[in-house]
Order: C-alpha cells, then structure tokens, then sequence
C-alpha cells in the first residue's frame, strides 16, 4: 500500500503571498489531518478533515483554510503569508476521526522570506 | 484550553542506559498515541493505549497509561544508537489529538 504522499516538498515564498500544499492519504483512509511543526512550537493542530467535512480545528487563524475531495485527497491554503509561518507541514490519515493510528507523510518544509 | 506537557525536552544519554519521558495532560484523555519522528523524518507511529493502567512492551520499550488517564510514560531499557530521535505522545479527548512538546534523545555511542 502507497504511503502519504505530500507535495511539494520544499516550497519558498515571499511575505503577502499564498500557499496551496497538497496530501494524498493512504488509500481507503477518510480522515486526514494537518499540522504545523516548528523547533520552537512542537506539532500543532491546524485541523482534520473526514467525508469533506471539516471535523475539528485547532487555534490558528483564518488566513489558514483546507478543504477535502471526494477521492479523500485534501488541500491546506495559507494566504496573506507571514514569516512565522515558515514551518513543515505534515499530513496524517487516519481509518477514524481522532482515534486511530495516524500515518504521516514526509511534509512540506515552507520557508517565507 | 487543553494541554498536553512532556518532560524532559532533552535527554542525552550513554548508549546501554535507560530513558523514560513522561507525558502529563490537564484533562483525562480517551487514548494516548506515542510516535517516534528520527532526524530530518516525520512521525511515526509506535503505540495506542487505551485502558486505564494498561502497560504494553515492544522489546526493549515499555510504554505506560496512568489509571487517571492523564499521564503516561515511555521507557526505553539499554538504549542504542538506533533509539535516536524525538519521541512525542500525543492524546486524543475523542474529538482531536494533543501532541506533547516532544522528548529529543540523543544516544552517546
């Protein structure tokens, strides 16, 4: 079975601009999940998607935004980029909402400048 | 709002000696994941817990939930250079998961 799969991997964008990152979960998982990782801030939830629903959604602000197809493939939006925003992304999928084994993909590393 | 802490933030130790971390939550959980993520990897997963006071080993891993369910811990007997990376729990109240701060080992061969 195919891994998650994220693209791109490496991105490089300037301040003000927008950002689209894209995860294939595994096939046959409905839940995918995304979140931000820093040296200085750890994993942090953005949110999770399931059935193209978005399901729960951590403390970030608007300008962060995703959505999910029918095929489960999922998109993660971040306009108005800042800074503080140069981060890995990661993608999970997952069989269950919130409960089951989350099977990450290698990430997008996101550099702002 | 919910918080998920883990201590130490860093452990160096001597390849062949123990290390635990140790993850405290501020509310009870419905399960604990522990993921390990190696240098320049992402996460993965390692171990679900469940059940009140349930303890599983994997080999030299021994992995623990408190019968609060709001702590849990993560032992490591006679480490090797391959134990190297950032071992992080990660609890879920049902409706999402909190990932702790991590624990970074490092295994001085």
């Amino acid at each position: 079975k195919a891994g998650v799969t994220q693209t791109p991997r490496y991105l490089i964008k300037t301040r003000g601009q927008q950002v689209t990152l894209s995860c294939s979960p595994i096939s046959g998982h409905r839940s995918v999940s995304w979140y931000q990782q820093t040296p200085g801030q750890g994993l942090q939830f953005l949110f999770e998607y399931f059935s193209e629903t978005q399901r729960n959604k951590g403390n970030f602000p608007g300008r962060f935004s995703g959505r999910q197809f029918s095929n489960s493939r999922s998109e993660m939006n971040v306009s108005t980029l800042e800074l503080g925003d140069s981060a890995l992304y990661l993608c999970a999928s997952s069989l269950v909402i919130a409960g089951g084994e989350q099977f990450f993909g290698p990430g997008t590393r996101l550099t702002v400048l | 709002g919910q918080q998920v802490m883990q201590i130490p933030q860093y452990q160096h130790v001597q390849e062949g000696e123990d290390f635990t971390t140790y993850c405290n939550s501020s509310t009870t959980l419905s399960n604990i994941q522990w993921y390990k993520q190696r240098p320049g990897g992402h996460p993965v997963f390692l171990i679900q817990l469940v059940k009140s006071g349930e303890v599983k080993k994997q080999k030299r891993l021994t992995f623990q939930f408190g019968e609060a369910k709001k702590n849990s811990s993560l032992h490591i007997t006679a480490t090797q250079t391959t134990d190297v990376g950032t071992y992080f729990c990660a609890g879920s109240t049902g409706n999402q998961f909190y990932f702790g701060t991590g624990t970074s080992l490092t295994v001085i061969p």
